[in-house]
């Protein structure tokens, strides 16, 4: 199956700070998407981003399907943006969602 | 609208307790997806159903877990003599279309079942 490898692993940012995370696959995907997993467990989905650039508030994701990655930016991070951020993409020939180990991201007043 | 409903919330088991885990999908969606989540882990497959189909079950770790979704609607995930290396959150997805072939579409997660097994 499909692996998944993001990074950093961990991230520490201070309120006001950018950031960007990184999310590489072992092969080509579809559907890929981006999650953030609040504290209390929730998977929220961010964006549904096969390919190409979008913009939601003061989130960007960019897939470039083609070298099998996606970023997802963090612009003026707020402390509500804390939590796990996972991708995960899925193999055209098979039915499942493969998903990374995830960002933790601490963003501190 | 109403997004994807799991019950319980939290289910606490004594180990060898059969535990029964409910999942009730957005209206309308075909796809239907089980995973599991251990703690600092990202989610691991467990199976897919399209409609009533189960149509992948590689992901079940053993012949105690047991799915179903009899209607191509509600599902429930069966856990026989549960071990305490069953602890998990247990999260359902549904989408919208089918898979493998056909168009895809954004998978929405429930809020998960926390099991614990003492």
């Amino acid at each position: 199956g499909i692996q998944v490898e993001q990074s950093p692993p961990d991230l520490i940012l201070q309120e006001g700070a950018n950031s960007t995370l990184r999310c590489n696959f072992s092969d080509s995907v579809n559907n890929l998407q981006w999650f953030h997993q609040n504290p209390w467990g929730q998977l929220i989905n961010l964006f549904y981003i096969p390919s190409g650039t979008k913009q939601n508030g003061r989130l960007s994701a960019t897939t470039v399907a083609t070298e099998r990655y996606s970023l997802l930016y963090i612009s003026s991070s707020q402390t509500t943006d804390s939590g796990v951020y996972f991708c995960a993409g899925r193999d055209p020939n098979d039915y499942k969602l493969s998903f990374g180990a995830g960002t933790t991201v601490t963003v501190r007043a | 609208g109403a997004g994807v409903s799991q019950s319980p919330r939290y289910k606490v088991a004594k180990r060898g307790q059969d535990v029964a885990l409910r999942c009730d999908p957005i209206s309308g969606h075909v796809s239907l997806f089980w995973y599991q989540q251990a703690l600092g882990q990202g989610p691991e497959f467990l199976t897919y159903f399209q409609n009533e189909a189960q149509l992948d079950k590689s992901g079940l770790p053993s012949d105690r877990f047991f799915a179903e979704r009899p209607e191509g609607s509600v599902s429930t995930l069966k856990i026989q003599r549960t071990q305490q290396e069953d602890s998990a959150v247990y999260l359902c997805a549904s989408s919208l279309e089918r898979f493998r072939g056909h168009p895809n579409s954004p998978l929405h997660f429930g809020n998960g079942t926390r099991l614990t097994v003492t």
